[in-house]
C-alpha cells in the first residue's frame, strides 16, 4: 500500500512566485490535513479537507493561501506571491475519519524562498 | 484550548541509556494521544498511540501509558540505540492534531 505521496520533495522560488504543493492521501483515506513546520519547531496546523469541501481552515494565513481537494486528484496547498517567511516544511497527512484516528503523514516539501 | 507541553530538548544519551520524555496535555475533552518520530529530512512517522486512560501504547521498545490523572503520556524505552537518534513529538488528537514543540534526540555509541 503506497503511504501519502507529496511533490515536490524540495520548492524553490523567487520572491512573488507562486508555490504550488501536491498531496495524494493513502488509498481510500478522504481526509486531508496540512501543516506547517518551521526551522527548530513543532507542525502547526493549517487546514483541514474531506472532498470537494474545506472542513477547517483555521490554521490558515488569511491571504495568499489557499487549499483544495477535488474529487479526482491529489489535494493542493497553493501560496500566492510567497515572501521568505513562507519557507518552511509543508506536511500533508490523511486519515480514514475525523477525530481522534491516526494520521499518516508524507515526507513533506521543504520550500525556500530566495 | 488544547495543548501539549513536552520537554525541551536537546538530550544526549549514550548507547544503552534509559530515555524517558516528558509530555503532558491540556484538553477540553478526552483525546487520543500519539507519539511520532521524525528523523532528518523526512517526515512524521507514528511511533506509538494510546486512544484511552490507562491505555499503554508500544513500539520498537518504546512505551508510553495514557495518564489521566496526571494528565500525561511519558515516552520511555529501556535501552536506547544510536539508530534512535530523531525528533520526537507528542500530540493528542481531538477534531485535529496538536503537537508539542519536539525533543531532539542524540545517542552516542
Amino acid at each position: 500500500n503506497a503511504g501519502v505521496m507529496q511533490n515536490p520533495r524540495h520548492l524553490v522560488r523567487r520572491r512573488g512566485q507562486e508555490a504550488r504543493l501536491r498531496c495524494s492521501p493513502v488509498k481510500g483515506h478522504s481526509h486531508v490535513y496540512w501543516y506547517r513546520q518551521l526551522p527548530e519547531e513543532g507542525l502547526k496546523f493549517m487546514v483541514y479537507l474531506q472532498k470537494e469541501n474545506i472542513i477547517d481552515e483555521s490554521g490558515m494565513p488569511k491571504e495568499r493561501f489557499s487549499a483544495e481537494f477535488p474529487k479526482e486528484g491529489p489535494s493542493i496547498l497553493r501560496i500566492q506571491q510567497v515572501v521568505r517567511g513562507d519557507s518552511a516544511a509543508y506536511f500533508c497527512a490523511s486519515s480514514t475519519l475525523q477525530g481522534k484516528e491516526t494520521q499518516y503523514f508524507g515526507p513533506g516539501t521543504r520550500l525556500l524562498v530566495l | 484550548g488544547n495543548s501539549v507541553t513536552q520537554m525541551e530538548g536537546p538530550v544526549t544519551l549514550s548507547e544503552e541509556a534509559f530515555l524517558t520524555i516528558n509530555c503532558t496535555y491540556t484538553a477540553t475533552g478526552y483525546p487520543s494521544l500519539f507519539w511520532y518520530v521524525q528523523y532528518p529530512g523526512e517526515g512524521l512517522q507514528l511511533l506509538l498511540k494510546a486512544t484511552k486512560a490507562d491505555d499503554k501504547g508500544s513500539n520498537k521498545g518504546f512505551e508510553a501509558t495514557y495518564r489521566k490523572e496526571t494528565t500525561s503520556f511519558h515516552l520511555e524505552k529501556g535501552s536506547v540505540q544510536v539508530s534512535d537518534s530523531a525528533v520526537y513529538f507528542c500530540a493528542l488528537s481531538l477534531e485535529k492534531l496538536v503537537f508539542g514543540k519536539g525533543t531532539k534526540l542524540t545517542v552516542n555509541p
